[in-house]
Parts: C-alpha cells; structure tokens; sequence
C-alpha cells in the first residue's frame, strides 16, 4: 500500500540547537500534514502543505514540501523544553483522502 | 478540547470481558477513524466510518467490531482481547472533500488487557 516514511526516529537535541525531521513517499502526495503529539497527549494538527515548493513557518518551525511533491520536512530552530514530543508527517494521495501517517520522531532536549 | 470526546479515557479489561470505546464529535464532519497507538509503533489505521458507511477494515481482527450509529458517533466494541491489544486507542474526524482535511484526534482510551 501506500506509505509514508519518517525518519529519524528520535531526536536528541541540546537546548538551543535546531533539528529536523523529514518525511518521504515513494508516490506523490497531494498533500502533507504535520502533527505533534505531547508525552501522554494526542495528536494535534500544526499545519497542511499542498503547493509543490511550498513553505510555511510558525515561529521557529519550518515546514517545506519537496517540488516533486514525495517529501517534506519540519525545521525546528533554536529548541526549546516545550518542543518535547513526537512529530508526526501524514500525507494522502490524490486517490484517498485518508491519511497515512508517518512512524513519527520522537523529540527529547536536553537543558 | 478538540471537538472530539472519548470515553473511557482508560480502561483495564480481562480476555474474556466485553467492553466498548466511544467516540462523539460536535464538529460536523463526514468522516469518522479508528486509530491503534502501540509503544514504538506507527499509527495504526484500524476503521475508516464516510457518511456512516464503513468504507475501509484494515484487516483488523474481527475481536475488534465497529458501530456507527449516525455521522456523529463512533463506537468500537471489543470482546476477548489478547493481552497485544493493549494500546491506545484514538479516535479521529475529519471533513472529506474540503481542503483542509485536517484531523481532529480525541484524547484517546488507553486499553490495557490483563
């Protein structure tokens, strides 16, 4: 079936430091989504790419869709305790609208 | 509060019980999901509910049974469990057909089976 590939797993990042996270498909997607699930929460959406190329922030996170529309990835700067949590990519493909999430990266910072 | 309520919020089971989730969304949507959350494991799409109508089983064991009553409600019942299935179990709503087809989770059942 089609899938959705995340890497890495975990994150281990030291306060202040940026990451990222990227996300692959073997077959385009019409659309990528980004959630963050807390330790012991659900997941929550932060943000929908659609557009070949596109790229949105909020705040100190950058999200970017591939040009070819098979890979995305989440940018965070300068990490903070509060961006603890697993970041999930989740796409759907032009033929589903269901969503196929990522296996998600799990992020722990140190202080 | 994401406009989707799950309840029991946890939930501790024998093999041979029988019990139910329930899933209630207030947001309109068309679209109603099952998910299974294991430890170190990926989202597990489990049952996919459009407008009521069952429209995807990922080959889920049939210990496993969905309902949905109306566009609004979801439940999952459950009856003789193996101790694997215990998870968390999240409900999701989305709208199909917008463009925006964000996901709207509930705060999950966390199933133990004993």
């Amino acid at each position: 079936g089609q899938q959705v590939m995340q890497i890495p797993q975990y994150q281990h990042v030291q306060e202040g430091e940026d990451f990222t996270t990227y996300c692959n498909s073997s077959t385009t997607l019409s659309n990528i989504q980004w959630y963050k699930q807390r330790p012991g929460g659900h997941p929550v959406f932060l943000i929908q790419l659609v557009k070949s190329g596109e790229v949105k922030k909020q705040k100190r996170l950058t999200f970017q869709f591939g040009e070819a529309k098979k890979n995305s990835s989440l940018h965070i700067t300068a990490t903070q305790t509060t961006d603890v949590g697993t970041y999930f990519c989740a796409g759907s493909f032009s033929n589903d609208y269901k969503l196929s999430f990522g296996a998600g990266t799990t992020v722990t910072v140190r202080a | 509060e994401t406009g989707v309520t799950q309840t029991p919020r946890h939930l501790v089971m024998g093999m041979t019980n029988k019990k139910s989730l329930k899933c209630e969304q207030h947001l309109g949507h068309n679209a109603m999901y099952w998910y299974k959350q294991s430890a170190k494991k990926p989202l597990e799409l489990m049952f996919v509910y459009n407008f009521k109508e069952q429209t995807e089983n990922n080959s889920v064991p049939s210990r496993f049974s969905p309902e949905c009553p109306n566009s609004s409600h979801l439940f999952l019942h459950l009856h003789t469990l193996q101790p694997e299935d215990s998870a968390l179990y999240l409900c999701a709503s989305s709208q199909e057909g917008a463009s925006n087809t964000e996901a709207f989770f509930g705060q999950g059942t966390r199933l133990t089976v004993v």
